[in-house]
This record gives structure tokens, sequence and C-alpha cells, in this order.
């Protein structure tokens, strides 16, 4: 039984570019959560799926960062015109569903913006 | 309004002392469930334990204690006889079962295990 997988460990870009995140929860978990951690800093809410439906959007979740999850398995998580104030760890989570309140996590993708 | 505080900000002991961690939350939420998460250097946020808000039972496991304590909505963390892998952040978290899915996390207490 494999944990959560995310996709790239780490990524530095240059202000502007845009970047793309991948989430691989456990297998058969139908609800998946983004979270941003900041340094010294616990994570905060970004958005979350239950299986490919959008629910929940954090204020964080500004008009440059979508998140899909189109099949109800795997997730993308996409910065567009990255500013240096997005630089941090981006936390995927996933949870098998109704009646399970704690959620897994992956081991995050660290964002450089320079 | 959800928060969780978590005033210590770092904790050092030597190997083998007890450690307390302090969790402090506020809900509005008549069920809530209340979470312990590890960090370790590595990075991955690790799930300890999750008490309900209906279940005022403490907890042991091991070396790991929990005090779930309503009237002072504090959900507390001993470890007894630290060992230096204890080193990490550690993160307290509510959940409102009323509202949303989210967890809402405190921001974290590092515990540094010295030899």
């Amino acid at each position: 039984d494999t944990g959560v997988s995310q996709n790239p460990r780490h990524k530095i870009t240059k202000r502007g570019q845009n970047v793309t995140f991948r989430c691989d929860p456990i297998s058969e978990h139908n609800r998946l959560y983004w979270y941003r951690q900041t340094l010294g800093q616990g994570p905060e809410f970004l958005t979350y799926f239950q299986n490919e439906a959008q629910l929940e959007k954090s204020r964080l979740l500004s008009d440059r960062f979508s998140a899909e999850r189109p099949k109800g398995s795997f997730s993308t998580l996409e910065i567009q015109r990255t500013e240096q104030g997005d630089s941090a760890m981006y936390l995927c989570a996933s949870t098998p569903g109704q009646g399970y309140n704690e959620q897994f996590f992956g081991p995050g993708t660290r964002l450089t913006v320079l | 309004a959800q928060k969780v505080t978590q005033a210590q900000t770092e904790i050092s002991v030597v190997e083998k002392e007890d450690v307390t961690l302090d969790c402090v939350y506020e809900t509005r939420d008549t069920t809530y469930y209340l979470f312990w998460y590890k960090q370790p250097p590595s990075g991955e946020l690790v799930f300890l334990i999750r008490r309900n808000s209906f279940d005022e039972q403490n907890e042991i496991s091991g070396r790991y204690s929990w005090n779930f304590q309503k009237s002072t909505s504090s959900f507390n963390f001993t470890i007894t006889a630290s060992q230096v892998v204890d080193s990490a952040v550690y993160f307290c978290a509510l959940k409102g079962a009323d509202s949303s899915y989210k967890l809402i996390f405190g921001s974290g207490t590092r515990l540094l295990v010295r030899p």
C-alpha cells in the first residue's frame, strides 16, 4: 500500500513562469486536499476534491492558482505567473471517504521562485 | 471561527526527559476532531492520533500520551522518555464536523531532543 506521492519534489522557477505540480493519492481514496506551508508555519488549506468535483476553495487560492482532478484519481495544481510570495511547500493529502477524518499527507513539493 | 494555538515555538530537552506539547483550540462546532501530526526533517507530515470531541478519554500509545480536556479546550501531547528520533516539528490540528473538510493547523512546536 503506497502512500500519497507528489512530483516534483523540488521546483525552482523564475518569477513570472508557470508551474504545475502533481499529486497521486492513496489508491481508492476519493477525497484529495491541497495545502500550502510556508517556513515556520503550519499548513494552510487551499482546496478540496471529492472524486473529480472541487467542493471547496480557500481565499488563498487566487486567480493565478488552478487545481484539477479530471478522473477522480491524480490531481494537478498549477500556478500561473509565479511570484516570490508563492515560494512554499505545497502539500497534498487524501482520505478514503466518509467516516474518515484523518488526512494522509504526501512528501510535498517545495517551490522556490527566484 | 476556528483556531489552533501552539504557544510553544521551540522546546529543547535532553534524551530520556519527559516533554509536553501544548495545544489550545477554538471552535463553535458542536462536533469536531483533533489531531496531532509529526513533521520530521524530511518534511512529510505523519499522522499520530485523532480524537473525537465526544470522546474525552485520554489515550496512551507506547511513549506517547494525549490529554484531551474540553473544559479548557486543550489537547496536549506528552512524550515520555524522549529519544533523539523524536526531534521534529509537531502540529496540532482541528477539523469541525459541522463546517468544512479542511484541517486547521497550529503553527507547530519544534522539539529538539539532545543526546
